[in-house]
Parts: structure tokens; sequence; C-alpha cells
């Protein structure tokens, strides 16, 4: 238990739905963060929250939408993916932006 | 933005002290390096942080030389549970910038 929820686990959807990945984080910290792990590929860094402001996006395409509505939870959805879209989404979290990030255990996305 | 080299993989027995190096020429002076353990499935995990010469906890060492152009995260006595992948980041302490590379990959054996 590293107190940073992920909810679903696993999740498969269609190229035309809309769906939501949901993270929740229990140890007071002021900085979320969405990770991509595709297979045999390195994580990539996708969004980074503070105190529920985004302050970086790392050139994520728009079918990915971020929303942080307090410094406990953050939110991931989804709409019109592709295939190349299947992969581990990792929430993390930190005291704030720097300092070490606490990770969920992941969301398993397929897209179908 | 700091880049960091480490080996692909590495293999190893149970009860050995296993050493997997990172380099990362230009480290910049605010940046620290932190390492993580990933198994299969599941989130990167935090193992050890530091800034320069060692640091130890009850999971690992972590050695730093004077340049700090490279680390080295030491396991005493891996057993077959420690085999993941270990990542080294170099990530300044104000900013949010982690990014990981791709990791080395930690085969224990019996």
């Amino acid at each position: 238990e590293t107190g940073v929820t992920q909810t679903p686990r696993h999740l498969v959807m269609g190229m035309t739905n809309k769906k939501s990945l949901k993270c929740e984080q229990h140890l007071g910290h002021n900085a979320m963060y969405w990770y991509k792990q595709s297979a045999k590929k390195p994580l990539e860094l996708m969004f980074v929250y503070s105190l529920e402001e985004r302050v970086e996006n790392n050139s994520v395409p728009s079918r990915f939408s971020p929303e942080c509505p307090n410094s406990s939870h953050l939110f991931l959805h989804l709409h019109t993916l592709q295939p190349e879209d299947s992969a581990l989404y990792l929430c993390a979290s930190s005291q704030r932006p720097g300092n070490t990030i606490y990770f969920g255990e992941g969301s398993w996305l397929t897209v179908v | 933005l700091a880049k960091t080299t480490q080996p692909i993989s590495m293999d190893s027995y149970e009860g050995q002290e296993v050493n997997i190096t990172c380099s990362h020429n230009n480290i910049a002076t605010n940046d620290y390096i932190t390492w993580y353990q990933q198994f299969p499935s599941q989130g990167p995990r935090f193992i050890i942080q530091g800034y320069k010469t060692k640091v130890t906890n009850e999971v690992a060492s972590l050695f730093i030389p004077a340049d700090r152009k490279s680390s080295t995260l030491s396991l005493p006595r891996v057993s077959l549970s420690d085999t993941a992948v270990y990542y080294c980041l170099v990530g300044t302490y104000n900013f949010n910038k982690f990014y990981f590379g791709s990791g080395t990959k930690l085969n224990v054996k019996p």
C-alpha cells in the first residue's frame, strides 16, 4: 500500500468510447502526476499538477484530458483513443514538485 | 535535463551483493539522484535518494563520487524477490521533471 490508489485496475474500451481513470492519494501531497508505460518502453511523463494547477504537459494528444479537482484527486479522461494507447497508466504524487514521488499500482488500459 | 545511462540487464545469484551503476554526466548542481524498483505490472517503488557521498537505508546503499557524474546502487545479499527493474533518476529538487530511463533489469537466480 503506497497511499496512492488507482481505479479501475483494468479497463477495456473501444476507440469511440469515453472513459476516465481515477487516482486518489492519501499522503497529503500537493503534486500529482500521470505517467504512461508501454510495453518495452520507459515510463513517459504525461502531466504534472501542483496545487491543482497543471504545470507540465508533455505534448500529450488532446484525446487525453487530465483533471485535478483538488490536491488529493486526479483524473485522466479518455476519448477516441487508438489501439497504440494501450498501456499501463500510472498515477503518482509527491509532497511538492521535485520531491520523491510515490506511485499507485497503475491502471491497465486496452483499446480495442 | 540530466540524462541517465544504465546497463540494460544484470544477472546475479541469491545471497550475492549487487551493484548497479548509473551514469549522469551532465548532472546539475541542484539535482538529486533517486533510485526506484519496479516489479511487473506494478508502479515503481522508491528505494533510496542521495545528493553526494553515501546514503544507506534498510534496503540499499547509494554511493556517489565527488564529481557526482555517476552513482551506484548497492543491494546486499539479494534474494529471488529482488528480481525487478531498477531505475536511476536525476532530477531537480525544486522542479518536477522526473524522467525515467530504460532501467536495469536485474535477474536473481537461485
